[in-house]
This record gives C-alpha cells, structure tokens and sequence, in this order.
C-alpha cells in the first residue's frame, strides 16, 4: 500500500531562518509527487509536481527536490506568512495520498 | 471566480440526522473528489467520481454516498450521522489529462456531530 510519512510534525523558524521539510514515501509507478500548501480554515493549495528523481521546481523562497524514496521542501530565508502547513502527496495508478503534513511557523 | 465551492462552511446536527454537503467547480474538470480531514489533519479520500462514474471507494460506511447530478457537482449525503462523523469534509477536483496541476480544493466544510 502507498505510504507517505512527512517529518518533522512541527517546525518552528525564526524569520531568515532556512530549513527543509521531508517527506518519505513508498509507492509503486510513482506517476508524481505534490507540494500543497494548507492555511488553517482552507483547503489545501497546489505548490508543485515533481515526476522523476533528480528533478526540482522552485517557487519565490520554496524549492521542491525528489529521489526515489523522498521529497525535500527548502525554504530559504522564510517570512511570517510562509506560515501553514505544507502538505505532501504521492499519485501512482489511483487517487492522491496524502502524509499527515509538517505545520511551519515562521515568528518575526 | 473559477473555484471549488462548498456549502455550508459550516454544519452542526445531531446523531442519527441525515444531511447533506454540496460541492461545484466551474474549472470544466472532468473528475471530482471528497476528502475526510480528520482532528490530527490527515486527509484521506472517500471516493471520486470522473464523467459520472464512481471510479475509487475507500472503505467508508455504506451511510456515505455521494450524489453527482452533473460533471460540475458532486454532493455528499450522510445518513444516520455518528459522533465519529466529526471531522472537516474537502471537495476538490481534477482534469485527467493534466495530472501535473494537482488538485483543486474546496474550502472545507467542518461536520460536527453532537
């Protein structure tokens, strides 16, 4: 069965402080690995897709890696409203699953 | 706006009522989906529905069924509603095609059962 674990549970950065998220996962034909990114009392919001291993996509101060067994979500220099949970997802032949998320605060 | 809408926000009933959450997209996406948000914010799916057919069921209770009377709407009804109802319910929605864009969510709806 896909399994997708996400570490740490929490992280809490002081603004400027960079860090990464993991997300481990296993999965058979893996078709893509998804960033989402949930603010409290929303719905989940699409960040990115990464397919291969090797391959990475950056957005203002996120950048998403992927090999075969795990995802990093980077965040460099983060601000106050980086904060929410970030939310990983794996889609193989079915549906998307998701890992239980690391929720990020960022204090000025 | 072009966006996944649910009513109500918010629903509050009592055990063993029946009710019902709505969901529409007017993305023109061909499949939609409801997610249970549980209180430690793990989100696992119920079912989808791509061009009016059920294609994934989770193993959730028979009382759950979901209604779509059209591409662009996939309701959730409940029947004989239980404590262990409780939780946030995310509809979302997708184009088979263009798997690389994710989901769009709802949302949500928080359910409370009393």
């Amino acid at each position: 069965e896909d399994q997708v674990t996400q570490s740490p549970e929490a992280l809490r950065l002081q603004e400027g402080e960079s860090s990464s998220l993991n997300c481990s996962y296993t999965v058979s034909g893996l078709r893509g690995l998804f960033w989402y990114r949930q603010d409290p009392g929303k719905g989940p919001e699409f960040l990115f897709t990464l397919y291969s291993a090797g391959e990475e996509k950056e957005k203002e101060r996120l950048k998403a890696t992927l090999t075969k067994k795990e995802s990093f979500l980077h965040i460099t220099a983060p601000k106050p409203e980086d904060s929410a949970t970030y939310l990983c997802a794996v889609q193989a032949s079915g549906d998307m699953r998701f890992g239980a998320g690391t929720r990020l605060t960022v204090k000025p | 706006d072009t966006a996944v809408s649910q009513t109500p926000k918010y629903l509050v009933t009592q055990m063993g009522n029946d009710k019902s959450i709505k969901c529409e997209q007017n993305l023109g996406h061909d499949t939609m989906y409801w997610y249970k948000q549980d209180s430690k914010k793990f989100l696992k799916i119920m079912f989808s529905y791509n061009n009016k057919e059920l294609i994934i069921n989770e193993t959730v209770p028979n009382r759950f069924s979901p209604k779509s009377p059209d591409k662009a709407h996939l309701n959730l009804h409940i029947n004989s509603l239980e404590l262990g109802d409780s939780a946030v319910y995310f509809c979302a929605s997708s184009q088979e095609s263009r798997t690389g864009f994710g989901y769009t969510f709802g949302s949500g709806t928080r359910l409370t059962v009393v």
